[in-house]
């Protein structure tokens, strides 16, 4: 099946640091990839929507000077948290469509745990 | 407006004893639903999806899901429940943007 990654799994910086989250399909191209953030025991919420060669397209209320989404190739989405807070702690989770596949189906990577100190 | 609602945070059943975890939705035109699991400390898991088709869906780790349209839901359920199956999960609805419309989740707890 479908695999996508995340590097790193669990990163801890210091506040005002920026941080880096890369999101990768392995064995598939893929058209779109969306970013979310999970809070504990919370739902998911997501955060943007990323094509290939194109400008990220943000949810409201999400900052796209602080969240930075890069998708450079049909395999590779990076979310950099730019000046990171302690409120910007969070379980972050990519997800991507194939290229090949239904759209329908979301394959999602296994998330990256910020914790800002 | 497109939604989905999981009624219940947390659902206890016994081991062995079946399971429900229930969905419902709202939609104009027609539903494509998902279940994911997410276990603790890691990304989420695909279970099952309806698009069309047989009402009655099956999917990972022994789940299925039922899909009721004059009821507006789509359960989760299992016949005998493992420990190992205590995760939350999410009731999910595709919507014109191919974007997923999540539930708020259900925490399920299996007891021995």
């Amino acid at each position: 099946g479908a695999v996508v990654s995340q590097h790193p799994s669990r990163v801890i910086c210091k506040s005002g640091t920026s941080v880096k989250i890369e999101c990768r399909s392995l064995d598939f191209q893929a058209t779109t990839m969306f970013w979310y953030r999970q809070f504990p025991k919370q739902s998911l919420m997501l955060m943007a929507t990323s094509n290939e060669g194109s400008k990220a397209t943000y949810e409201q209320g999400v900052e796209k000077d602080k969240f930075l989404i890069n998708h450079a190739s049909l395999t590779l989405s990076t979310l950099t948290v730019t000046s990171a807070h302690p409120e910007d702690s969070s379980f972050y989770i990519c997800s991507a469509n194939s290229l090949a596949g239904p759209q329908e189906t979301q394959y999602f990577g296994p998330g990256t745990r910020l914790l800002v100190l | 407006a497109q939604s989905v609602a999981q009624p219940e945070d947390q659902v206890n059943v016994a081991e062995g004893n079946p399971l429900t975890v229930k969905c419902t939705y709202s939609v104009s035109g027609n539903p494509y639903l998902f279940w994911y699991v997410q276990y603790p400390n890691r990304g989420l898991q695909f279970l099952l999806k309806y698009i069309t088709g047989d009402n009655l869906v099956k999917g990972s780790y022994g789940f299925e899901a039922e899909f009721n349209k004059s009821q507006t839901s789509f359960h989760l359920k299992k016949p005998s429940a493992l420990v190992s199956d205590s995760a939350l999960y999410f009731c999910a609805l595709l919507d014109s943007n191919y974007q997923l419309i999540w539930g708020a989740g259900t925490k399920l707890i299996i007891k021995p």
